[in-house]
């Protein structure tokens, strides 16, 4: 699998959109990029996941790149129950390996 | 669905004891996986199932630990003995099908202290 890149945290007004990059220029032609996100103490969630083309669902928006070199996942509005830590993973087999992630902090 | 089962979820034992957790994955899903979480190595997946038959356990660290899987509702992650470098958070996660477009269900967690 691909490795990826991401800023180790991040703030966020409540409200406002919030903005996670993700680098991961060694993808290959069947991976897919997924996200998830760990609020404290609980297990994993899954957010969403693409190919080529944004993706967009009831919890957030999928961006990659047009070389998909990169992508970005946006939380139109985040509340403050979106803190969390944001895992992006390329995948193309059984397993998610999960690299450090972002910890998006949500402030009032 | 009552989602991903993980029983017990705190677990406090002595060095040397052997430790069993559980897991019972989503009803119908054909794969089962295994994650260990600690603070230095972040996420890491041990083992995993499909169809109740082990796939790949390249990730269980030693000897001392085993998985189960005797039937389609059940698993067991065991490690005997234990020792203090084993504390951390075990997580199952189940998937319908297991593809890498199919989404992985993560249950709460248990969170395990050797003393």
């Amino acid at each position: 699998d691909a490795k990826t890149t991401q800023p180790t945290s991040m703030d966020c007004a409540e409200g406002r959109a919030a903005n996670l990059p993700c680098n991961h220029s060694t993808i290959s032609g069947n991976e897919y990029v997924y996200w998830y996100r760990q609020i404290h103490s609980q297990g994993p969630q899954y957010i969403i996941h693409g190919l080529k083309n944004n993706e967009t669902n009831e919890m957030a928006s999928l961006i990659i790149t047009e070389d998909r070199k990169s992508s970005t996942l946006i939380l139109p509005h985040a509340t403050l129950r979106d803190t969390a830590v944001y895992y992006c993973i390329v995948r193309n087999t059984d397993k998610l390996i999960f690299g450090t992630g972002t910890r998006l902090q949500v402030f009032p | 669905d009552a989602g991903v089962i993980q029983s017990p979820r705190h677990e406090v034992t002595e060095m040397g004891q052997e430790v069993t957790l559980r897991c019972k994955p989503i009803s119908g899903h054909d794969y089962l996986f295994w994650y260990r979480q600690t603070m230095m190595r972040g996420l890491e997946l041990l083992i995993y199932f499909n169809n109740n038959v082990p796939i790949d356990d390249s990730g269980m660290p030693e000897d001392r630990f085993s998985a189960k899987m005797p039937n389609a509702s059940f698993s067991t992650l065991k490690i005997q003995p234990s020792e203090p470098r084993d504390s951390a958070v075990y997580f199952c996660a189940s998937s319908p099908v297991g593809s890498f477009t199919d989404t992985q269900y993560f249950g709460p967690g248990t969170r395990l202290t050797v003393l």
